[in-house]
């Protein structure tokens, strides 16, 4: 059975930093492109990141580009996002997704990021 | 960046009402369209991918479509279990794009 389970989260302050955990079983992690989405409060889904098999290739969209990094330990089954200068827009659940070439089949219980003074 | 406009944003129906939820890409993005299904707490579900093809174990009253640029998640006869939001997806290219969800309610 495949699982996704993420830690992490919690209540950060403005302009600070915060790293996410994604602990993956049931399914050979290297073979798979990961991602993480996030919804904030009330708010629809926003893809946040991907990164390729071997780590070799990330993919972001604008709003956290530069901001954010996406990176995964194969030999561990993990996957991780760095979140540094977070933004009060950045409060949200983030969820670590598997992307297969159709993405994204298999989704954490998801972890809540809270950025506020 | 590949614009995915969803319609409508919230729905109110009676048990067995067929549903329709629309998505219009502004670019085209072939068949790389995807639904997820999102109950209250709970993590989002894939429904449909490729546009038309059901994943297993999901009910055959749900059905995906496509016409032009317009893409369509049908309920045939609405259920209580359907009760939930729904979000399309577009992944023919980086940044993958949501629409903005549809919340559906029973009337």
């Amino acid at each position: 059975e495949v699982q996704l389970v993420e830690s992490g989260g919690g209540l950060v302050q403005p302009g600070r930093s915060l790293k996410l955990s994604c602990a993956a079983s049931g399914f050979t992690f290297s073979n798979y492109y990961m991602a993480w989405v996030r919804q904030a409060p009330k708010k629809g889904l926003e893809w946040v990141a991907t990164i390729s098999t071997s780590g070799s290739r990330t993919y972001y969209p604008d709003s956290v580009k530069g901001r954010f990094t996406i990176s995964r330990d194969n030999a561990k089954s993990s996957l991780y996002l760095q979140m540094n200068s977070l933004k009060s827009e950045d409060t949200a659940t983030y969820y670590c997704a598997r992307h297969p070439r159709v993405p994204f089949d298999y989704w954490g219980q998801g972890v809540m990021v809270t950025v506020s003074s | 960046d590949i614009q995915m406009t969803q319609s409508p944003s919230s729905l109110s129906a009676s048990l067995g009402d067929r549903v329709t939820i629309t998505c219009r890409a502004s670019q085209d993005i072939g068949n790389y369209l995807t639904w997820f299904q999102q109950k209250p707490g709970k993590s989002p579900r894939r429904m449909i991918y490729g546009a038309t093809n059901l994943e297993d174990g999901v009910p055959s009253r749900f059905s995906g479509s496509r016409s032009g640029s317009d893409y369509s998640l049908t309920i045939s006869s609405l259920e209580s279990e359907d009760v939930a939001d729904y979000h399309c997806l577009q992944s023919i290219q980086y940044p993958h794009t949501f629409g903005a969800g549809t919340k559906l309610e029973l009337k």
